[in-house]
């Protein structure tokens, strides 16, 4: 089953609101990695956490990394109708020497004018 | 980052028939990765293709079914074979550019009737 649980995974939001996305893994994690996916689109690369605690911000998007190293947030603030999509977490596990990455559920964002 | 291109962008094929997705990179790649995603779904490894080696299958995935080649480091191929409909699908090439940095090609979807 899928090892890395992210939570919700749909959520509508009005523009000008925050919300968060959450991700869980249940094993420690090397490093985690943020996407988003346009509809019709491939998922493109936002970001990468590596340390335990790290904290990253890209404009009005902040991502964060557990102490523990197996969960990870993703907080984007004032949504707007380019928030649009599904926004997946990706882990790699630290036993895994190829860094191969296992994929959350995605949570799929709906802005509302 | 990296600049991926993936042929066909789409196909349509019929049950039974096998089609050959190929997959090019701009710059040169170590590892290469062949995800699947079903419509409305996260994204779920095929294989890891190491240029020189043969590539390696998640569970669920067999060499038979989804063959691959890595002739160098910048180009790869992924058969989908003796196709059926349950293999409708985007198919997506990944590449890996750095330890914590993966990249996604446009991806191929396909539809079998």
């Amino acid at each position: 089953g899928q090892q890395v649980m992210q939570i919700p995974q749909y959520q509508h939001v009005q523009e000008g609101e925050d919300f968060t996305t959450y991700c869980n893994s249940s094993t420690t994690l090397s490093n985690i990695q943020w996407y988003k996916q346009r509809p019709g689109g491939h998922p493109v690369f936002l970001i990468q956490l590596v340390k335990s605690g790290e904290v990253k911000k890209q404009k009005r998007l902040t991502f964060q990394f557990g102490e523990a190293k197996k969960n990870s947030s993703l907080h984007i603030t004032a949504t707007q109708t380019t928030d649009v999509g599904t926004y997946f977490c990706a882990g790699t596990k630290t036993t895994d020497s190829w860094g191969k990455l296992q994929f959350g559920a995605g949570t799929q964002v709906v802005v509302t004018p | 980052s990296a600049v991926i291109s993936q042929k066909p962008s789409r196909d349509i094929c019929q049950r039974g028939t096998s089609l050959t997705i190929q997959c090019q990179v701009d710059s040169q790649v170590t590892m290469m990765f062949w995800y699947r995603q079903q419509p409305g779904q996260s994204l779920t490894l095929i294989a890891t293709a190491n240029q020189g080696s043969e590539a390696t299958y998640e569970s669920g995935f067999v060499i038979d079914k989804f063959p691959i080649s890595r002739p160098n480091l910048t180009f790869s191929t992924l058969t989908v074979s003796n196709m059926s409909p349950e293999d409708s699908s985007i198919y997506l090439c990944s590449v890996k550019t750095s330890p914590y940095e993966q990249y996604f090609g446009p991806g191929t979807r396909l539809t079998v009737t």
